[in-house]
């Protein structure tokens, strides 16, 4: 069963403009990653952010975390057409034999328009 | 360096029909993950391996479904008698050790389509 509902579950924006995606998940978390993919293959791992964290920065992308909400943010500034694709986050459970299994969310489809 | 490779990349059999659908990780990476992305399911855990350990097979939908890790590298996921809900990407990725902190590297995945 899938953890993590994301929202929206598509996003429709102009190139230059910025880009969040949400993402909320149910149980206790060891960390949260953010995915993407692009034409329904291969995910690209794009950041990853520990229970222990509030906020991450890689370049555009910024990730932040709460976990007394149970929710993660992506927010993904100045966009570029480029950008257009699935974004997954995915939670890694903590304690127990999970053994850093992923679970995802439904993904929100970005597409960024020229 | 070389990353996560899957074959074949599209599938096409008959109902009925077994599969198998194979994984070579990056080198050195201990562990390796089967999931799978389909329409209705999104995207789900089937097995985890982790070195000589026993796999966690926790995410398998059935008993036609079954993998195997040979030599602590590639790894191979065999579908018996498949239907046409098996229709799915089948994603492969690895990680590097054994911490659930560490990044997994997805494989490109490989497309089955059950006719």
């Amino acid at each position: 069963s899938q953890q993590g509902e994301e929202d929206p579950q598509a996003l429709s924006i102009q190139e230059g403009e910025n880009a969040t995606m949400n993402c909320s998940y149910k149980t206790s978390i060891n960390n949260l990653q953010w995915y993407r993919q692009n034409s329904g293959r291969g995910l690209v791992h794009l950041i990853l952010i520990r229970s222990n964290e509030r906020e991450k920065h890689s370049g555009r992308l910024r990730v932040t975390l709460d976990t007394s909400k149970k929710s993660s943010s992506l927010l993904i500034t100045a966009s570029r057409a480029a950008d257009t694709a699935s974004y997954f986050c995915a939670t890694a459970v903590a304690g127990g034999t999970s053994y850093g299994k992923l679970t995802f969310g439904q993904g929100t489809i970005l597409t960024v328009h020229p | 360096g070389a990353g996560v490779s899957q074959s074949p990349s599209n599938k096409v059999t008959e109902k009925g029909k077994d599969v198998e659908l194979r994984c070579d990780p990056i080198s050195g990476h201990t562990a390796l993950y089967w999931y799978r992305q389909s329409l209705g399911q999104g995207l789900e855990f089937l097995i985890y391996f982790q070195g000589n350990s026993a796999p966690d097979k926790s995410g398998l939908p059935s008993d036609r479904f079954s993998a195997e890790r040979t030599g602590g590298s590639v790894s191979t996921l065999t579908i018996q008698r498949t239907q046409q809900e098996d229709s799915a990407v089948y994603l492969c990725a690895s990680r590097d050790s054994p911490s659930s902190t560490d990044t997994q590297y997805f494989g490109p995945g490989t497309r089955l389509t059950v006719l």
